[in-house]
């Protein structure tokens, strides 16, 4: 196991709700990545947050948002769910400020399923 | 544009048998290469990371292989299990930038499935 939890395990709204994703990161791990992964695709990256303040953003738009806190748990809120938000959701943890040079490590993720 | 290309698509094989992964990958200027391993409906788990001046680097029955100036990695398994069946995901950073996971570009995975 990695020491990265993701809770709920599986999710399903429906369209124009709004949803919460919660992530508890390796204790000691200042750097949070969350990623989007549909079906048979790979993860896409959302954004990123190191001591609580965002530090690197994908190609998604402001109704995904975030929150880091000083305990290493994050949220991730969706707004205005559309059908396209059903996915895998995962976080990934890391020590340093840059997720890319260090190794990440994910939870097991969070199953949306948007009706 | 950083790309990252993974072949075979999916692969079926024998336990016990041999096989390998491709990754070739446009994405510039070079970090590091990472491949992933994902069960079904379970996050990845890393397999190895490799920079630059490293040609191979061997995690119990995985070996890894990377040539920096052809762009292509590879994964190779060796005495294949049933536990080995999941998504193997080729991951490469790139240099720069601001944040994290902005420099990461994923390949969208070979699915390996070991049958008795």
């Amino acid at each position: 196991e990695t020491g990265v939890t993701q809770s709920p395990t599986h999710l399903i709204k429906t369209r124009g709700q709004q949803v919460t994703l919660r992530c508890s990161s390796q204790s000691g791990h200042n750097t949070v990545s969350w990623y989007q992964q549909a079906l048979g695709q790979g993860p896409q990256f959302i954004f990123q947050y190191y001591r609580e303040e965002e530090n690197g953003r994908g190609n998604f738009p402001p109704r995904f948002s975030g929150l880091q806190f000083p305990n290493y748990s994050s949220e991730l809120n969706v707004n205005a769910l559309e059908l396209d938000d059903s996915a895998l959701y995962l976080c990934a943890s890391s020590l340093g400020a840059s997720g890319a040079s260090d190794t990440q490590y994910f939870g097991p993720g969070t199953r949306l399923t948007v009706l | 544009k950083n790309q990252v290309e993974q072949s075979p698509q999916s692969l079926i094989i024998l336990e016990g048998k041999n096989c390998t992964l491709q990754c070739n990958y446009t994405v510039s200027p070079f970090s590091n290469l990472r491949w992933y391993k994902q069960d079904t409906g379970r996050g990845p788990v890393s397999l190895t990371i490799m920079t630059f001046s490293e040609n191979t680097k061997s995690n119990g029955r995985y070996t890894a292989t990377l040539d920096a100036d052809t762009k292509q990695s590879s994964l190779h398994i060796t005495a294949s299990q049933l536990s080995d069946s999941a998504s193997y995901i080729c991951v490469v950073s790139a240099i720069g930038g601001t944040g994290g996971g902005n420099k990461l570009t994923f390949g969208t995975g070979t699915q390996l499935k070991v049958e008795l």
